[in-house]
């Protein structure tokens, strides 16, 4: 069955270090992959899109990359801040397809110390 | 642009009770989620609407669970009766057109129900 694996235990940071998330997953090759941030209390918000044809992605301080041969992609938050603590969820399209719905994995919270 | 709203915040209720979440999905969007997100997991899909019609509701545990999106705009899920291991924050998203190829979705800030 489908799987993905982010890891569970949290990342802990200097201020102005880069943070780097993992998301693998099993079984299947998808066509895309997200990435989300969520904070206490709060929805996911959604940060980034990077599609099987893209190696990498960027916005502002962010990058995401994706591997479809290891079956992995990679976030990375680049001069990394307080404000960016968080639980940070990628998402992809399940096998089974279905319009637009996603499979969450558990996610990785980060925390940045000052 | 408003984003998506959703009430109660909190409803604490004992095992057997039943209860109602409403989600008002941003204005114009045509798909509309209902998610369930365990403590310590991601959020796993129960239900989506495409307009007032349902996607896929493979994963709704149909024996206590419901939804209806009348009018095609705000959605109720029910659950009735509710049982310990439904305590969840419940989360409802919204999406301009899921018909099209991919599509963002937004979250709502979730109810928290919490079963005793």
């Amino acid at each position: 069955s489908q799987k993905i694996e982010q890891n569970s235990e949290a990342l802990n940071i200097q201020e102005g270090k880069t943070a780097t998330l993992t998301c693998n997953y099993t079984n299947y090759s998808p066509a895309y992959l997200q990435w989300y941030r969520q904070d206490p209390g709060r929805g996911p918000v959604f940060l980034l899109l990077i599609r099987e044809n893209e190696k990498e992605k960027r916005k502002e301080r962010l990058k995401v990359t994706f591997d479809t041969t290891l079956k992995q992609s990679l976030f990375h938050i680049t001069a990394s801040q307080p404000a960016d603590s968080a639980t940070y969820l990628c998402a992809l399209p399940p096998f089974s397809g279905g319009y637009n719905k996603l499979i969450f994995g558990a996610g990785t919270r980060l925390a940045v110390h000052p | 642009e408003a984003g998506v709203a959703q009430s109660p915040r909190y409803k604490i209720i004992e095992k057997r009770q039943s209860v109602a979440f409403w989600c008002n999905p941003i204005s114009g969007h045509a798909t509309l989620y209902w998610y369930q997100q365990i403590l310590g997991q991601g959020p796993k899909l129960l239900i989506q609407f495409q307009n007032n019609g349902v996607v896929d509701d493979s994963q709704l545990p149909k024996d206590r669970f419901s939804a209806e999106r009348l009018k095609g705009v705000d959605s109720t899920l029910k659950i009735q009766p509710a049982k310990l291991e439904d305590s969840a924050v419940y989360l409802c998203a919204s999406s301009l057109d899921a018909e099209r190829a991919i599509d963002t979705q937004y979250f709502g800030p979730g109810t928290r129900l919490t079963v005793l």
